[in-house]
């Protein structure tokens, strides 16, 4: 009963080709985030959609890009991957956003996707 | 500086002992709290979620506070086993929906 999905778990790719990874939620949530996660350090946000609202953090590099075609699936492009972007990068949800609803909201994490740049 | 900041970096215990994870942090308001528990190569998993008016909330063998005064937050892990070897995280969720990370403490359980 995988709540939020991630494929594929390990991706490598090469320098400048560029890769897609992918996310889906059996939540029905309406918030999916993108975080970059670097070894030992914090998860980053690169951007969440609140249903089908964009919104991309300040620092995120144009470099990725992200597409929610429906409720369930989010995709996360890299357009010209430099070795710089090897992380892990996880995928998360919550039903809704904090201050929408002025309630706290359980953020469910996937499993994330491991990328290597050759 | 890091608005949230975890202590120690790293932790090594031996399995059935207690120990304490610190998290300190500047921001001010903040709507909630939570530590999460990451193996490594996984996604985060929550285990505690505190609004800024509770003091303390268990989940099992962790339990984590919350001192407004002195913003400070603690996990607590009781009996120690090897599966809590992972990375705990602590996190603050803004009152203007920001969500920032503390880099984690790495906490290995020897057998």
């Amino acid at each position: 009963d995988a709540m939020v999905i991630q494929n594929p778990r390990y991706q490598v790719t090469q320098f400048g080709k560029p890769v897609t990874l992918s996310c889906s939620q059996t939540l029905n949530h309406n918030v999916m985030y993108w975080y970059q996660q670097k070894s030992s350090q914090a998860p980053k946000l690169l951007f969440h959609y609140y249903d089908k609202d964009f919104n991309n953090e300040a620092d995120t590099p144009d470099n990725f890009q992200s597409r929610r075609p429906n409720t369930s699936f989010c995709f996360l492009d890299i357009r010209s991957p430099g070795l710089g972007d090897a992380a892990m990068y996880l995928c998360a949800t919550s039903r809704d956003l904090e201050m929408v609803r002025e309630r706290v909201y359980e953020q469910y994490f996937g499993p994330g996707t491991r990328l290597t740049v050759t | 500086k890091n608005q949230v900041e975890q202590s120690p970096q790293s932790l090594i215990i031996l399995e059935g002992k207690n120990c304490t994870l610190q998290c300190n942090y500047t921001v001010s308001p903040f709507s909630n709290l939570r530590w999460y528990k990451q193996d490594t190569g996984r996604g985060p998993v929550s285990l505690t979620i505190m609004t800024f008016s509770e003091n303390t909330k268990s989940n099992g063998r962790y339990t984590a506070t919350l001192d407004a005064d002195t913003k400070q937050s603690s996990l607590h892990i009781t009996a120690s086993q090897l599966s809590d070897s992972a990375s705990y995280i602590c996190v603050l969720y803004s009152s203007a929906s920001k969500i920032i990370f503390g880099s984690g403490t790495r906490l290995s359980i020897r057998p």
